[in-house]
C-alpha cells in the first residue's frame, strides 16, 4: 500500500531554474515532513509542517501543507548543484498512530 | 557526537542463514524504527518501538523480528533470509515518537544482499 505518491519521480534541471515537487495522498495527515537523502547516507530532515495551509521557508526552499492536510509541495528557487539528492516526504495519520509512511521519492539532479 | 550507528554496513549472505543487523543510538531516544529502501518504493517501515519492551509492526514486517531490551539498542533479525529481502536497511530514532513532529535521525544504512 503506497500511502504517499510523489511526483515527478525523476527531475533533471539546469542550475538557476525553479522546480516544484509534489506529495499527494487520499489520507488526511496529522503532520508531514520532508527529508533529503544523499547517496550513501540516511535521510536528513528538512522541515515539519503541522497546520493545514502552512507555508515554511528554508532559504531557497518553500514548503506548503495543503489546506485539507492531504498533500504538500516543495518548491526550490534558483536550484544549485548542492540541491542534488533524493527528496522524500513522510507522514502519518491519526489512523496509523506512530507508524510512518514515506513517499516514493523524487530524485533531483541539478546540472551546473 | 549524537548519532545512530548500524552494523554491518554491507552484508552478503545466503538464503536461510540467520543474521542480525545491529542498531544503536546515543541520544537517549525513546522511539526507534527500521526501514527498508527499494528503488521506486521509497522507504517502508518494518518495525518500530516506542520504548523498552514495546514493539509494533510497520508496513512490511513479514520475515523480520526485532527486540528492544535496552533503550539504546534495536537489532533487526532475519531468521531465514530470502532473496526478496535484498535491500538497503535504515535504522532511525527520535526523542519521543509523538506522531510525526519529532526529528527522526537515521543511521548510515546497511546494504544486504541475499543470494
Amino acid at each position: 500500500t503506497q500511502l504517499l505518491e510523489q511526483s515527478p519521480q525523476f527531475l533533471s534541471i539546469q542550475e538557476g531554474e525553479n522546480l516544484t515537487v509534489y506529495c499527494n495522498s487520499s489520507s488526511v495527515f496529522s503532520s508531514l515532513q520532508w527529508y533529503r537523502q544523499e547517496p550513501g547516507e540516511g535521510p536528513v530532515l528538512l522541515v515539519t509542517v503541522v497546520t493545514g495551509g502552512e507555508v515554511k521557508k528554508l532559504k531557497r526552499l518553500t514548503f506548503q501543507f495543503g489546506d485539507a492536510r492531504k498533500d504538500s509541495s516543495l518548491h526550490i528557487t534558483a536550484a544549485q548543484p548542492g540541491d542534488t539528492g533524493l527528496y522524500l516526504c513522510a507522514a502519518n495519520s491519526w489512523d496509523t498512530g506512530n507508524q510512518f509512511y514515506f513517499g516514493t521519492g523524487t530524485s533531483l539532479t541539478v546540472i551546473p | 557526537e549524537a548519532q545512530v550507528t548500524q552494523n554491518p554496513r554491507y552484508l552478503i549472505t545466503v538464503t536461510g542463514k540467520k543474521l542480525t543487523v545491529t542498531c544503536s543510538q546515543n541520544m537517549n531516544h525513546e522511539y526507534m524504527s527500521w526501514y527498508r529502501q527499494d528503488p521506486g518504493l521509497g522507504l517502508r517501515q518494518i518495525y518500530y518501538s516506542m520504548n523498552v519492551e514495546v514493539t509494533d509492526k510497520g508496513d512490511v514486517p513479514e520475515g523480520y523480528k526485532v527486540s528492544r531490551k535496552e533503550k539504546r539498542n534495536f537489532p533487526l533479525i532475519l531468521e531465514s533470509p530470502s532473496p526478496n529481502q535484498t535491500s538497503l536497511y535504515f535504522c532511525a530514532s527520535s526523542s519521543s515518537g509523538t506522531a510525526l513532529r519529532d526529528t527522526q535521525y537515521f543511521g548510515p544504512g546497511t546494504r544486504l544482499t541475499v543470494l
